[in-house]
């Protein structure tokens, strides 16, 4: 079966760094994405990778590494409005997207 | 701004009284979605559109159904609402659906109560 890992929830303060773990495993793979989803909300799209490496994109950078099926998301300098759920969404061989239940992110002052 | 828009936000229902979601977009998309989501949980895809073939998920229950009437509206038909059914439904769209990188974009949601 297809399957996406992701902790349930994190707790970080204000300002500091936090990096959300992502491990997937899938029938294939073409791309991975990471969604930001505060509560009552709809997802919104924050980064896609294909390939290895690391994609920076303002305060946020994520991380792809395909031969361990693993993609993190990095955020710095943590803000309050942060506080919210990351989805990790993987495409798999036959264009579907594969979802994770998604980490909660609780952000302390 | 082109985007997804989603009527109505919060939806009541009553046990078995048939409901109707609706989506638009203003973004010229080829591909429209509808997902379930409940609290806490992955969205569940029910079925998409590439244009206007339906593609329904083999786990969807018939209770659900969806009309795609043109490119921009696509509805989602619950005709006996059960309790379990209570949660987020959202709606997305993305421009083709057979590449990497297509993203999905969604709407705002809507939260559907069932008494």
């Amino acid at each position: 079966g297809q399957n996406i890992d992701q902790p349930t929830e994190m707790t970080a303060t204000e300002g500091a760094i936090v990096q959300i773990n992502c491990t997937y495993q899938t029938s294939g793979f073409n791309g991975l994405f990471w969604y930001q989803q505060h509560a009552g909300e709809a997802p919104t799209f924050l980064s896609y990778n294909v390939l290895d490496g690391l994609e920076e994109k303002g305060r946020f950078s994520s991380f792809l590494s395909r031969s361990k099926g693993y993609s993190y998301l990095l955020l710095k300098e943590l803000q309050m409005k942060d506080s919210a759920s990351y989805l990790c969404a993987v495409r798999d061989s036959n264009y579907q997207l594969i979802w994770g239940a998604g980490t909660k992110l609780i952000i302390k002052p | 701004d082109a985007m997804v828009i989603q009527n109505p936000r919060y939806q009541v229902t009553q046990f078995g009284k048939p409901v109707t979601l609706s989506c638009s977009q203003t973004l010229n998309h080829n591909v429209m979605y509808w997902y379930q989501q409940k609290s806490s949980q992955a969205p569940k895809l029910l079925f998409h559109y590439y244009d206007k073939d339906f593609n329904n998920e083999a786990d969807t229950p018939d209770n659900f159904q969806s009309r795609r009437p043109n490119t921009s509206f696509c509805f989602l038909d619950i005709r006996s609402p059960g309790l379990g059914d209570a949660a987020m439904y959202l709606c997305a769209t993305s421009r083709d659906g057979n590449s990497g990188a297509d993203t999905q974009y969604f709407g705002p949601g809507t939260r559907l109560t069932v008494l």
